[in-house]
């Protein structure tokens, strides 16, 4: 299995509270990912980084920031967690672009 | 727009029937195809990947994938299914915005004895 470490694995917290999901790989890969799954929608992306301080936006970005200050972690922070949050995390590693992409365990994050 | 269609969201096959899970895309060019499994709890496995050459493509735990470009299709095939696949299966594409890939909304499949 790679090398990937997602902490908290679960979460419970309150809306308008600020929350960070962390994701640490041990693999050098340069791409890492953050993805909700929820059901029905498949896992859609976040943001994803590719490179340290290299991020970008995904195709549900709003209400969410990322940082990457070192190549092995990438932190997804909820500034003030609203109960849409509510969701199961992944994030996710890969050496090139669109290639195969290996996942942590995930986060089951819940906001009350 | 780029997307991936999981026409079935719930399959249900005895088991050792055969088992076929449709996925079908759209996307300007050539793309990377994937298929993984996610188990109960857990994150996602890869089964197979097809970058090029061979249409076929075989994966992990006795899968295969075939990509037919005419059909905008990559449906994944297992001739005998085991209680242990028992699982959601997504299938993927990318690059997408050349750097990510893109899931379907997965399929549940559901093995009877």
């Amino acid at each position: 299995d790679a090398g990937i470490t997602q902490s908290p694995r679960h979460k419970v917290t309150e809306t308008g509270t600020p929350v960070t999901l962390r994701c640490h790989q041990t693999e050098n890969h340069r791409y890492m990912y953050w993805y909700r799954q929820d059901p029905g929608h498949g896992l859609r992306l976040i943001h994803y980084s590719y490179g340290v301080k290299d991020t970008d936006k995904g195709e549900v970005s709003d209400g969410y920031s990322v940082s990457r200050s070192k190549t092995e972690d990438f932190l997804l922070t909820l500034e003030s967690a609203t109960s849409s949050q509510t969701s199961v995390y992944f994030c996710a590693i890969s050496a090139d672009r669109g290639t195969e992409a290996f996942f942590g365990q995930g986060t089951r994050l819940t906001v009350v | 727009a780029q997307s991936v269609t999981q026409p079935d969201i719930h399959i249900t096959v005895s088991e050792g029937a055969s088992l076929e899970l449709r996925c079908n895309y759209s996307y300007g060019a050539t793309p990377y195809l994937f298929w993984y499994v996610q188990s109960p709890g857990q994150g996602l496995q890869l089964l197979l990947k097809y970058f090029s050459g061979d249409t076929l493509v075989q994966g992990i735990k006795g899968f295969e994938a075939e990509f037919k470009r005419s059909q905008s299709s990559f449906n994944l095939r297992k001739p005998s299914v085991h209680w242990s696949d028992a699982a959601e299966y997504f299938c993927a594409v990318g690059p997408y915005n050349n750097n990510d890939m893109r899931f379907g909304a997965g399929t549940r499949l559901t093995v009877k004895p």
